[in-house]
């Protein structure tokens, strides 16, 4: 166990919706990432939280949204979901912003139907 | 483009059959290579992080190396448990995280 909460585990959604996925750091962590893992794209970095502000942004379509609360959970939003959208998203935390040593949430499994 | 490439991507090997897991990458100034292994169904797990050429890094069974334009992940001996998916990624100038593909390990009995 790794000390990263995601929930749900497992959504399944029709195309058009929007749905909201949780994550609660490890005790302590005060940077939070956000990752999609899809079977043809591999892991692609989303976008990356630290102590509440933006810190950094990968491949994040502007469909979706993220953002850290005081109490460090996060939350990422994807609206007008489409197919292509149905992948593992993974939550990450680490101490500090630029710290490597990132613990990985179980994901939540996201079916866009 | 920054990118990362893994190769191969599957390998299968003996128990007891060392070898090398290669990341090559082209990164806008490199700020850290890392190594993860995921199970299937799970989060990857870190295993190491390097930051400049030369630099090697040990645990276990596992030893990561690093030169300019890519990095080894050695294997000696390895053991079925080792069997996973290991992923190298680097962080780039604007604090951008890129994957590779990964590799399949898989270590028959």
């Amino acid at each position: 166990d790794s000390g990263v909460t995601q929930t749900p585990k497992h959504l399944i959604t029709a195309t058009g919706q929007r749905v909201t996925l949780r994550c609660s750091p490890r005790s302590g962590d005060l940077s939070v990432y956000w990752y999609q893992q899809s079977l043809d794209q591999g892991l692609q970095f989303l976008i990356q939280y630290y102590n509440g502000e933006e810190r950094a942004k990968g491949n994040i379509l502007e469909r979706f949204s993220a953002q850290q609360f005081p109490d460090l959970h996060s939350e990422l939003n994807l609206s007008s979901l489409e197919l292509g959208d149905s992948a593992l998203y993974f939550c990450a935390s680490s101490v500090q912003g630029h710290t490597p040593e990132a613990f990985f949430g179980q994901g939540t499994r996201l079916t866009v139907v | 483009e920054d990118q990362v490439t893994q190769s191969p991507e599957a390998l299968r090997l003996q128990e007891g059959e060392s070898s090398s897991l290669n990341c090559s990458y082209t990164v806008s100034g490199l700020r850290g290579l890392f190594w993860y292994r995921q199970d299937p169904g799970k989060g990857p797990e870190f295993l190491f992080t390097l930051y400049s050429a030369g630099e090697e890094k040990e645990k276990e069974r596992l030893k990561a190396t690093l030169t300019k334009k890519e990095s080894f992940l050695h294997i000696t001996a390895p053991k079925p448990e080792d069997s996973a998916t290991y992923l190298c990624a680097v962080r780039n100038r604007d604090d951008k995280i890129i994957f590779g593909k990964g590799t399949r390990l898989h270590i028959l009995p």
